[in-house]
């Protein structure tokens, strides 16, 4: 049973260009939600995304865009890059968002992000 | 608004001593509080979750944790402490919207 797969696993970036990471979630989950996770500090909630919509968002500039297909694999995409973005994207992926939680979180190992 | 705190940075053990990383938290509603584990370079791994019931929780790799609602915490424990369980761990909180808030984590070192 695969877990949750990202790619690419390292990429590096310059300022202003656009990026877009890849998720998928694992077998049988149909929520996924992405975070970011700078160098010393726990993951930041982005945003996450259930029935192919937006179900819940952070504190996240609309540079951060995500897509999520009918095969419940998702895209991060994020716009006009500043060093800031510099970190480790980690995605997760659970069942059923919206109702009360509780439902176990599985991350994928992640994709570093190098904004130069 | 909803905030985890992990209050020490770092924790230092010997081997085959007990462990604990501290934990609390500040959510509205029910709070639904986690674990995970991350090795360098890699993703986060869960560990054991509290959702309701029996106020210890039993989870992966020997590692259990107690939560104490009327002190916000939920810390996490292991009786004998192995050096691989070195690593650096996270505890977060989820409310009923599902989404989920991290502590800064907690650098755990077990010295042989």
């Amino acid at each position: 049973d695969a877990g949750v797969t990202q790619s690419p696993t390292h990429l590096i970036k310059t300022r202003g260009q656009q990026v877009t990471l890849r998720c998928s979630p694992k077998s049988g989950h149909d929520t996924v939600s992405w975070y970011q996770q700078a160098l010393g500090q726990g993951p930041q909630f982005i945003f996450q995304y259930y029935e192919e919509e937006e179900r819940q968002r952070g504190n996240f500039p609309d540079r951060f865009s995500g897509h999520q297909f009918p095969n419940y694999s998702s895209e991060l995409n994020v716009n006009a890059l500043l060093l800031g973005d510099s970190a480790l994207y980690l995605c997760a992926s659970s069942l059923a968002a919206g109702v009360p939680s509780g439902n176990t979180i599985y991350f994928g190992e992640g994709s570093w992000l190098t904004v130069v | 608004a909803q905030s985890v705190a992990q209050p020490e940075d770092q924790v230092n053990v010997a081997e085959g001593n007990p462990l604990t990383v501290k934990c609390t938290y500040s959510v509205s509603g029910n709070p639904y509080l986690f674990w995970y584990v991350q090795y360098p370079n890699r993703g986060l791994q869960f560990l054991l979750k509290y959702i309701t019931g029996d106020n210890l929780v039993k989870g992966s790799y020997g590692f259990e944790a107690e939560f104490n609602k009327s002190q916000t915490s939920f810390h996490l424990k292991k009786p004998s402490a192995l050096v691989s369980d070195s690593a650096l761990y996270f505890c977060a909180a989820d409310t009923n919207a599902g989404k989920s808030t991290f502590g800064d984590g907690t650098t755990l070192t077990v010295k042989p």
